[in-house]
């Protein structure tokens, strides 16, 4: 089955920095991509996602970049803002297949 | 339209009791999951359904039950609950690449 990795565990940043968190997978027919935000007691929902026929996309200050001969993907928050802060999780599928398999998650903290 | 609504919200056990969690969709979603978070751990499967009468067990199903009763419910069993299951559960549903909801979670402790 796919296994998703992410790294860091933590990140620690300071307002106004970038943040960038890593995930590659195993599976070279998973073909979507997306990533949640976990705010400390509350649901995982989505920020952005990408499918494999796209390389990048850009929601404002967030972007997720794909590399499918490497089998990573990226998680790019430019600016950072005390309310970035936040659990984050990857998570990789294949379109049609029902089972998205998340990596364990960056806790990103974004100091004032 | 409330998504994905999961109940109970909190609910403390003692070993050896048992409880049903309930989810249920109003998206009208083939696919459900059940989730556990434990910290450092990520989202671990336990069970899920890809279409409305069938199961199939995910990374960790052991100690669980689950029924998917029709297309909007899908629920969670602990017949003989442990300190083991103590963690945050989520029930989602949705498929690639449409992305997927989760509901807010129950937050189980058993003592």
């Amino acid at each position: 089955g796919e296994n998703v990795e992410q790294h860091p565990s933590t990140l620690s940043v300071q307002e106004g920095d970038s943040a960038v968190i890593k995930c590659t997978y195993s599976d070279s027919a998973s073909n979507y991509f997306p990533w949640y935000k976990q705010e400390l007691g509350k649901r995982p929902q989505l920020i952005i996602d990408i499918r494999s026929n796209v390389g990048e996309k850009k929601d404002q200050r967030i972007a997720v970049t794909l590399n499918k001969t490497a089998k990573h993907f990226s998680l790019h928050i430019t600016e950072t803002q005390p309310e970035d802060s936040a659990v984050y999780f990857c998570a990789a599928s294949i379109g049609g297949s029902y089972i998205p398999t998340f990596g364990r998650g960056t806790s990103l903290i974004v100091h004032p | 339209n409330a998504g994905v609504t999961q109940t109970p919200k909190f609910q403390v056990l003692k070993t050896g009791q048992s409880m049903t969690l309930q989810c249920a969709q109003d998206m009208n979603h083939n696919s459900m999951y059940w989730y556990r978070q434990d910290p450092g751990m990520g989202l671990r499967l336990i069970y899920y359904s890809a279409s409305e009468g069938t199961t199939d067990k995910g990374e960790v199903p052991n100690g669980y039950n689950v029924s998917r009763l029709n297309k909007r419910e899908f629920s969670l069993r602990l017949e003989s609950a442990a300190p083991s299951q103590t963690s945050v559960y989520f029930c989602a549903s949705g498929t690639a690449p449409y992305g997927y909801t989760f509901g807010s979670g129950t937050r189980l402790t058993v003592v």
